[in-house]
């Protein structure tokens, strides 16, 4: 079975600057990877996935990932965060094959909070 | 057109009360999900269905009963809830379960109560 884990549960941060959101995955085989964002009371968003190719994803409204298999992580960043970027990002991840075939599972997800 | 749209938006039931929750998609995707998500907590998968055929049941209550009537449309039906059902209920397509079609668009949720 595959699994994530998001390192921060809440991350606060000024406007305009910097922010990386953390997440670690553990599978036994070759896995897909994704980032959604949530605002209150809505469904999720995709950011951005990693599915094959180039280790750097770049996704929707600047935020960008990169995939490091050695590491087996996916951190989510962007070089200058806005107050519209509060929300909560959920990391997922997809098996490619074997078993969980087909299920997605989610981290615990991390609230950013942007202050002005 | 990327939309899943779910109705209702809202919904409160009586613990003896029969409803359904319905999702729809016109992307042409043949895999279709349930999810469940409590309060500060992440999406909880409960059922995926795959070409219109039940593919995983992550051990739901038999109180939850999915259905998938064609391509389109996937039910939830909801006999006999608890209070702790409470959640919001969250649809999700892919166009398929593997491959470049891997990833889920989901709809906005039902915000589900159960007195």
């Amino acid at each position: 079975a595959q699994s994530v884990t998001q390192l921060d549960s809440q991350v606060p941060v000024f406007e305009e600057a910097p922010v990386e959101l953390r997440c670690n995955y553990s599978s036994s085989v070759s896995v897909y990877l994704f980032w959604y964002v949530q605002y209150p009371n809505q469904g999720l968003q995709l950011l951005l996935k990693y599915l094959s190719g180039s280790t750097l994803v770049k996704g929707i409204n600047g935020f960008e990932a990169e995939f490091n298999k050695s590491q087996t992580s996916f951190h989510l960043r962007k070089p200058s965060v806005h107050i519209s970027d509060t929300a909560e990002y959920f990391c997922a991840v997809r098996n490619r094959g074997g078993t969980s075939y087909g299920k997605l599972t989610f981290g615990q997800g991390t609230i950013l909070t942007v202050h002005p | 057109d990327t939309e899943v749209t779910q109705t209702p938006k809202h919904l409160v039931m009586g613990m003896t009360n029969k409803k359904s929750l319905k999702c729809e998609q016109h992307m042409g995707h043949r895999a279709m999900y349930w999810y469940k998500q409590k309060a500060k907590k992440p999406p909880e998968l409960m059922f995926v269905y795959s070409y219109e055929k039940l593919s995983i049941n992550e051990s739901v209550p038999s109180r939850f009963s999915p259905e998938c009537p064609n391509s389109s449309l996937l039910n939830l039906h909801l006999h006999a809830l608890q209070p702790e059902d409470s959640a919001l209920y969250l649809c999700a397509s892919s166009q398929d379960l593997a491959g470049i079609g891997t990833e889920a668009f989901f709809g906005q949720g039902t915000r589900l109560t159960v007195v």
